[in-house]
């Protein structure tokens, strides 16, 4: 079946402005996670959603924010743009939400530069 | 806050070697995973862990649990190139968020 999908692959946007990720999961799957990945703070939880509801939030400013459609796919979007955003977006796609092992699948990633 | 520590940071070892990747965490958690992440590319799971003495093995790569002494080991069998990768380990001791470990980037020599 297929994997968890992400667009765009690659963005590269300038300071002050706003973009949107999008994330489609594995079919069947109700939950999708965000994560921020860089070199000086390795993988950092965003948020998650399950059933259009945002469950669990991390520690990041609201410039950084998302939401669930009915089909399960996600956006997360970022307003005003800093350097400091340049990042490895991952999205993760899991069954369900708050059950012991349930495992999550990661997609390709967004890759943002903000210059 | 909850802290998720791997060492070493980074491996370099040859081809053929043994080595032992230790993932310390700092809360209570029953569930851990472990992933690997090539250059560039996405993570990809390796094993998860539900249990205190939980092994899985797959190939060269064997895995474990003490949730005890909150301690995962990720244990490489005579090494070979195509390990080469970073791997991290994560937790979830609530069910609904990860936190993942600093990552090992371990690069295997001919």
């Amino acid at each position: 079946k297929a994997g968890v999908t992400q667009t765009p692959r690659y963005l590269i946007k300038t300071r002050g402005q706003q973009v949107t990720l999008s994330c489609s999961p594995i079919s069947g799957h109700r939950s999708v996670s965000w994560y921020q990945q860089t070199p000086g703070q390795g993988l950092q939880f965003l948020f998650e959603y399950f059933s259009e509801t945002q469950r669990n939030k991390g520690n990041f400013p609201g410039r950084f924010s998302g939401r669930q459609f009915s089909n399960s796919r996600s956006e997360m979007n970022v307003s005003t743009l800093e350097l400091g955003d340049s990042a490895l977006y991952l999205c993760a796609s899991s069954l369900t939400y708050g059950l012991a092992g349930v495992e999550q699948f990661f997609g390709p990633g967004t890759r943002l530069t903000v210059l | 806050e909850l802290k998720v520590e791997q060492n070493p940071l980074f491996l370099s070892m040859q081809e053929g070697k043994n080595y032992t990747i230790y993932c310390n965490y700092s809360t209570t958690s029953d569930r851990l995973y472990w992933y690997r992440q090539d250059p560039g590319k996405s993570l990809e799971s390796l094993f998860v862990l539900l249990s205190n003495g939980a092994v899985k093995q797959e190939g060269r790569l064997m895995a474990s649990l003490d949730t005890k002494a909150r301690l995962s080991t990720l244990h490489i069998t005579a090494a070979v190139h195509d390990l080469s990768a970073t791997y991290f380990c994560a937790v979830d001791p609530t069910g609904n968020q990860f936190y993942f470990g600093t990552g090992t980037s371990l690069t295997v020599i001919p």
